[in-house]
């Protein structure tokens, strides 16, 4: 199965908000409410900074927001920090209870 | 958390089994799943196993080479891989579920590399 669709990269200078786009089809991302998004530092794990879509867990800051229209995804990250630098990635649930993850974003703070 | 061991440097063709121990939850009532990270690359999930070890998913890349298993006595998920190809060569993380079966990571462990190289 095909990764889900992100842009490579994206990039924003300190104070705006970026938004980061996850494409999949109806089987995945259109099909169910079980979108995450992970932040990834260069050889560090990933973390999670939404679930089911739009749920923050504890600790991850208001400026990460999720949303989802039809099959595809989205993060936003308001407020840009130099720290926001890193890879974003999207995930869902598919329709052959497997997870799927996309290719991967690189947001640059200008 | 969620502690990886076993990767190591293995020749195409050959089999390798990971192991990662986990800790500080129940970890009979989560599915597990491990994912992989190529040099340079996004990630790939690979497999994954509900709580009760009934149900197990498996990744087409490797499907049929790869099994996925657990022991909810010793709270350890293992991943053996066979038949190794250049293309597995990877970090792999150990991944806690947000419910018994499969539905998104919440947790993830430091990861173990495996090259396949001869």
């Amino acid at each position: 199965q095909s990764a889900l669709t992100q842009p490579a990269s994206v990039s924003g200078s300190p104070g705006q908000s970026i938004t980061i786009s996850c494409t999949g089809t109806d089987s995945d991302v259109g099909g169910y409410n079980y979108v995450s998004w992970y932040q990834q530092y260069p050889g560090k794990a990933p973390k999670v900074l939404i679930y089911d879509v739009t749920n923050r867990p504890s600790g991850i800051s208001n400026r990460f927001s999720g949303s989802k229209s039809g099959n595809t995804a989205s993060l936003t990250i308001s407020g840009l920090q130099a720290e926001d630098e890193a890879d974003y990635y999207c995930s869902s649930l598919t329709s052959s209870a497997t997870l799927l993850f996309g290719g991967g974003t690189k947001l640059t703070v200008l | 958390q969620l502690l990886e061991s076993g990767g190591g440097l293995v020749q195409p063709g050959g089999s390798l089994r990971l192991s990662c121990a986990a800790s500080g939850f129940t970890f009979n009532i989560y599915g597990m799943s491990w994912v992989r990270q190529a040099p340079g690359r996004g990630l790939e999930w690979v497999s994954g196993i509900s709580g009760s070890a009934s149900r197990r998913y498996y990744a087409d890349s490797v499907k049929g080479r790869f099994t996925i298993s657990r022991d909810n006595s010793k709270n350890t998920v293992y991943l053996q891989m066979n038949s190794l190809r250049a293309e597995d060569t990877a970090v792999y993380f150990c991944a806690k579920d947000r419910r018994m079966t499969l539905i998104a990571v919440d947790n993830w462990g430091q990861g173990t590399l495996v090259t396949v190289s001869s």
